[in-house]
């Protein structure tokens, strides 16, 4: 089965300092990724989607500054949160899709990253 | 607007059986999904409905009618590690997934 993959599974930072995410899909190529994140009893919400190699497209309401997003290769994507700061902290889960397989419904998740800035 | 709803808790006993309800409203429709999340996880595939009717899963049973906009997941046999939040998600005309906020199902023994 398709798996993909998320380091670091967890994250304490200072206030203040940059915090890079990795998602990787481990066996099959993923043209669409996709970057949730959910406080402690909320649902997920979509922070932004991501084509390989090219920019990604940002929800309403999420500072692209802030979330940096490269989808460099068809199997790695990074959110890079920028000066982190305590309202920060969530769970931040990535999925995966493989566009060119044609089912355009099937998204991978990748077991998610839990940032606690202090 | 795009909105799904579904009830925030639910409570059943182990080894009943449990149906926990969704309706949704997007801008285009490619299919209703249910996942499983336990806290401090990523969600788990459970089902997936793009035609009305049952699609039966082992102890799981997932139901969809596009035309009330309605979906229902069935547990039955309730177990403990059936303790979990269920999540329930609509894929729009952009195959973007809109997530219900997640029912909370606490089992009793």
């Amino acid at each position: 089965g398709a798996v993909v993959s998320q380091h670091p599974s967890w994250v304490i930072c200072k206030s203040g300092t940059s915090v890079k995410i990795e998602c990787r899909s481990l066996d099959f190529q993923a043209t669409t990724m996709f970057w949730y994140r959910q406080f402690p009893k909320q649902s997920l919400m979509l922070m932004a989607t991501s084509n390989e190699g090219s920019k990604a497209t940002y929800e309403q309401g999420v500072e692209k500054d802030k979330f940096l997003i490269n989808h460099a290769s068809l199997t790695l994507s990074t959110l890079t949160v920028t000066s982190a700061h305590p309202e920060d902290s969530s769970f931040y889960i990535c999925s995966a899709r493989n566009d060119l397989a044609g089912d355009y419904n099937e998204q991978f998740f990748g077991p998610g990253t839990r940032l606690t800035v202090l | 607007g795009q909105n799904i709803d579904q009830p925030t808790e639910m409570t059943a006993t182990e080894g009943a059986i449990v149906q926990i309800n969704c309706t949704y409203q997007t801008s285009g429709f490619n299919g209703l999904f249910w996942y499983q999340q336990h806290a401090g996880e990523a969600p788990t595939f459970l089902s997936y409905n793009v035609l009305d009717g049952l699609e039966e899963k082992g102890r799981f049973s997932s139901f969809l009618s596009r035309s009330k906009g309605y979906s229902y997941l069935l547990l039955k046999e309730l177990q403990m590690k059936d303790s979990a939040s269920y999540l329930c998600a609509a894929s729009d005309s952009n195959y973007q997934l809109i997530w219900g906020a997640g029912t909370k199902l606490i089992i009793k023994p």
